[in-house]
């Protein structure tokens, strides 16, 4: 399974938006990409997902490089509410369903 | 819809003793997955049922061991506990089974198990 690199933490101030990136060199042609975030006292919690080209839905957008070895997860204005731990995580074909987390970024917003 | 739920939320056992975690998936969520996580890391994947058999697992040991049931419930058990099972156990169900993938996880809040 591939493997990801992600910053430890990030800080970002409320309103403002926020670019989490995160390598994964190792991913496959159908690894999906997915993206999770767990709130203080909570369990994970889906965010988007894509394969190759860029996604966005009501809670954020992903950027996906065109080698596909990055990404990144953009939210457009940042809320306290927000501040979160951010995984990011490929999805195998051949594992599917089954995620490995790293240790994620965690993201403090400031008011 | 009705969410993930998890029991009990809180739990404490000794060392050597039994313990048995319960979840309820979604209403027609076919795959259920169990994760440990310790305090500061990422959830580790457990292993998951898909229609009542086990369908993978990660790098754990047998005595760690679960049950999926036809009313969309399933225990996790785990046996002789050891210290190092101190962790939040994370229950993830998805409507998808054998055949298809990139379906997200819904996930529980969590029992936190404290082994003394």
């Amino acid at each position: 399974d591939a493997k990801t690199t992600q910053p430890n933490s990030m800080e970002s101030n409320e309103e403002e938006p926020v670019h989490l990136p995160c390598n994964h060199s190792t991913i496959s042609g159908t690894d999906y990409i997915h993206w999770y975030r767990q709130l203080p006292s909570q369990g994970p919690e889906y965010v988007i997902h894509g394969l190759t080209s860029n996604v966005n839905n009501r809670m954020a957008s992903l950027a996906i490089a065109e080698d596909r070895k990055s990404s990144t997860l953009i939210l457009h204005r940042a809320t306290l509410r927000d501040a979160a731990v951010y995984y990011c995580i490929p999805e195998s074909l051949y594992n599917f369903n089954k995620f490995y987390f790293g240790s994620g970024t965690k993201l403090n917003v400031k008011p | 819809e009705t969410g993930v739920t998890q029991s009990p939320t809180h739990l404490i056992k000794t060392r050597g003793q039994q313990v048995t975690l319960r979840c309820s998936s979604q209403s027609g969520h076919n795959t259920v997955s169990w994760y440990q996580q310790a305090l500061g890391q990422g959830p580790q994947f457990i292993f998951q049922y898909y229609r009542e058999e086990e369908n993978g697992r990660g790098n754990f040991p047998p005595r760690f061991s679960g049950l999926q049931f036809p009313n969309y419930s399933s225990e996790l058990n785990v046996n002789a506990l050891e210290l190092d099972d101190s962790a939040l156990y994370l229950c993830a169900s998805s409507p998808t089974g054998v055949g298809s993938y990139n379906s997200p996880l819904h996930f529980g809040n969590g029992t936190r198990l404290t082994v003394t």
